[in-house]
């Protein structure tokens, strides 16, 4: 079975522009969440999608979206980057949350 | 608001000796609590979850809700246990949380 997969591996983007992150997850979950882990602030939640809604939603300004497509994959949208969005993003998919995530390798993203 | 905390940012322990990781967590309601690894150069993967009842790798962890906590065990510790390891909270319509992370070495 192949695990969670995040595109791209790394990216490197200028202030204030936007940024697009993408995650396949494992086949059949149906949920897929996504996590931003920084050495200061630990893994914090963004927002979670179960069957193309947004179930679950951190404490993120509305510059963080994301959305979720007919076949789970999901992707995430970071507007108008600030230096602190530089950050490892996780991707986790499950079949239910109560199962557990399943995470991909991360999109390690710099913002300068 | 819920809270996990790993009170340890850092245990270093002799192969051969017992491991206890500790988790404290704050939460009104039923939880579900995991523990997650993530060994060098390594994804984070999930190592228990407390429905399960099961011992992964020689690992246990038990929830009491009583002292609020979910302790990870291990009664003799292997060098590849060395890794970081996550306490995580999740259940209802609160935003799952993880703690700090606790980094586990094991020296030979």
């Amino acid at each position: 079975k192949a695990g969670v997969t995040q595109t791209p591996r790394y990216l490197i983007k200028t202030r204030g522009q936007q940024v697009t992150l993408s995650c396949s997850p494992i086949s059949g979950h149906r949920s897929v969440s996504w996590y931003q882990q920084t050495p200061g602030q630990g893994l914090q939640f963004l927002f979670e999608y179960f069957s193309e809604t947004q179930r679950n939603k951190g404490n993120f300004p509305g510059r963080f979206s994301g959305r979720q497509f007919s076949n789970s994959r999901s992707e995430m949208n970071v507007s108008t980057l600030e230096l602190g969005d530089s950050a490892l993003y996780l991707c986790a998919s499950s079949p239910e949350s109560l199962y557990g995530y399943t995470f991909g390798s991360g999109t390690r993203l710099t913002v300068v | 608001a819920q809270r996990v905390t790993q009170p340890e940012k850092l245990l270093s322990v002799f192969k051969g000796a017992p491991v206890e990781l500790k988790c404290n967590y704050s939460y009104s309601g039923s939880p579900e609590l995991f523990w997650y690894v993530q060994y060098s150069r390594q994804r984070l993967q999930l190592l228990l979850r407390h429905i399960s009842r099961e011992s992964i790798k020689g690992f246990t962890a038990d929830l009491n809700k009583g002292e609020t906590s979910f302790h990870l065990k291990k009664p003799f510790a292997q060098e590849e246990d060395s890794a970081m390891y996550y306490c995580a909270l999740s259940g209802g319509s609160y935003i799952p949380t993880f703690g700090r992370g606790t980094s586990l070495i094991v020296h030979p």
